[in-house]
């Protein structure tokens, strides 16, 4: 069975301090997809990133950065120098490479402070 | 490009009651998933939808349908409202064709449903 684990429900960080965003993951399959996702109050998901599991190569985007892990089945999400515009549930997920059913994370609850 | 739309963004019903949600994929997408979010759950899959026909479904009661129209746009129905039916439902679509490998999921804003 395919199942995401972010252990941190909430995280409150003063602004400009670095956060990571923990996410590990479980799959029996050898080909797979992961993902980060933001919800903003709004309640839209705004898509961060995807990554297949061939590829573990960590991948910085700006202030945001991913490291993957597959021996630890991990997933991590880090914001360097945190914004107040930061403050959102962040979600991690994962689904089969030919599937569209994506499993998600309880998800993080990231308030940054000014 | 516009993005994933949906419509309405906000619903009240009462038990008993059934409701239909719409959504409009990104012009030329035509996957569409759904998914339920409420606070005890979190997000799950409810079911997905490519060319008019259900190509995957989660978890969920008979009262949970939907259907495909062939422009792409969505609809789905759930039918003897209860009350732990109240949640954010959202759409997603995607570019994915027919038996290839998935391709991102962009989401719309959500439809809010409140069961009374």
């Amino acid at each position: 069975a395919q199942k995401v684990t972010q252990a941190q429900t909430e995280i409150s960080v003063v602004e400009k301090e670095d956060v990571t965003l923990d996410c590990v993951y479980e799959t029996r399959d050898t080909t797979y997809y992961l993902f980060w996702y933001k919800q903003p109050p709004s309640g839209e998901l705004v898509f961060l990133i995807r990554r297949n599991s061939f590829d573990e190569q960590n991948e910085i985007s700006g202030r945001y950065s991913w490291n993957f892990q597959k021996s630890t089945s991990s997933f991590n999400f880090t914001i360097t120098a945190s914004q107040v515009v930061d403050s959102a549930v962040y979600f991690c997920a994962l689904s089969a490479f030919r599937d569209d059913k994506i499993i998600f994370g309880k998800g993080t609850r990231l308030h940054i402070l000014p | 490009k516009a993005g994933v739309t949906q419509t309405p963004r906000y619903l009240i019903k009462t038990r008993g009651q059934q409701v239909t949600l719409s959504c409009s994929p990104i012009s030329g997408h035509r996957s569409v998933s759904w998914y339920q979010q409420t606070p005890g759950q979190g997000l799950q899959f409810l079911f997905e939808y490519f060319s008019e026909t259900q190509r995957n479904k989660g978890n969920f009661p008979g009262r949970f349908s939907g259907r495909q129209f062939s422009n792409s746009r969505s609809e789905m129905n759930v039918s003897t409202l209860e009350l732990g039916d109240s949640a954010l439902y959202l759409c997603a679509s995607s570019a994915r064709l027919a038996g290839l490998l998935q391709e991102t999921q962009y989401f719309g804003p959500g439809t809010r449903l409140l069961v009374l």
